[in-house]
């Protein structure tokens, strides 16, 4: 079946990266996308980028561009999400989605907490 | 950016009530619409693609319409489990979700 499991939470300085792990299995790892979302406390989800695994093509919120890092290694069929300069604004459970070409996600990993505080 | 709005923010319903959430786009974005459900502490779930395809294994209580800036997300008959919050995501590579509608207990 298909899975996506992410790394543990975390604790972060501002000013600090932060790089979240999303191990997947379950389907051929280069046939399919991966997109990160990210969701702050009481707040909606907010699409932030997407890595194609087959070809590395990526595409970043306009946001997120300069700061965000999507990428992926095929041979262990995981998807890695760097995002640097953080700030208390960026404190937010992150998801991985599998993802198709269109953008549309079907399954999600089970979300990473990350913690930005001085 | 295209902006999705939904309304209403919160919606207040008892078990068999018929529910309908609406989600506006700020251009057009032909039937590049999926709804979510999301309950506390988990990820989203896919119930509609393309504006109205039903995701497999979703009750078809659930139904979804519109294409262009207009959708709407309806549910016939709600049950005890569909009390969440539930999010529009216009995608199509990029992707913008709505800011999401509670449907609690009446």
């Amino acid at each position: 079946q298909v899975q996506l499991v992410q790394s543990g939470a975390e604790v972060k300085k501002p000013g600090a990266s932060v790089k979240v792990s999303c191990k997947t299995s379950g389907y051929t790892f280069s046939s399919y996308g991966v997109t990160w979302v990210r969701q702050a406390p009481g707040q909606g989800p907010e699409w932030m980028g997407w890595i194609n695994p087959s070809d590395g093509d990526t595409k970043y919120a306009q946001k997120f561009q300069g700061r965000l890092i999507v990428t992926t290694d095929t041979p262990t069929t995981t998807a890695y999400m760097e995002l640097r300069s953080l700030t208390s604004d960026d404190t937010a459970v992150y998801f991985c989605a599998r993802a198709y070409a269109s953008g549309l996600m079907g399954y999600w990993g089970q979300g990473t907490l990350v913690t930005v505080s001085s | 950016d295209i902006q999705m709005t939904q309304s209403p923010s919160t919606l207040s319903a008892s078990v068999g009530d018929r529910v309908t959430i609406t989600c506006r786009a700020s251009q057009s974005i032909s039937s590049w619409l999926a709804w979510y459900q999301q309950k506390p502490g988990k990820a989203p779930k896919l119930l509609i693609y393309k504006a109205s395809s039903l995701e497999s294994g979703v009750p078809s209580r659930f139904s979804g319409s519109g294409s262009g800036t207009e959708f709407t997300l309806s549910i016939s008959s709600l049950q005890p489990d569909d009390f969440a919050t539930y999010y529009c995501h216009r995608y199509n590579t990029y992707g913008t979700f709505g800011q999401g509608t509670r449907v609690e207990v009446k």
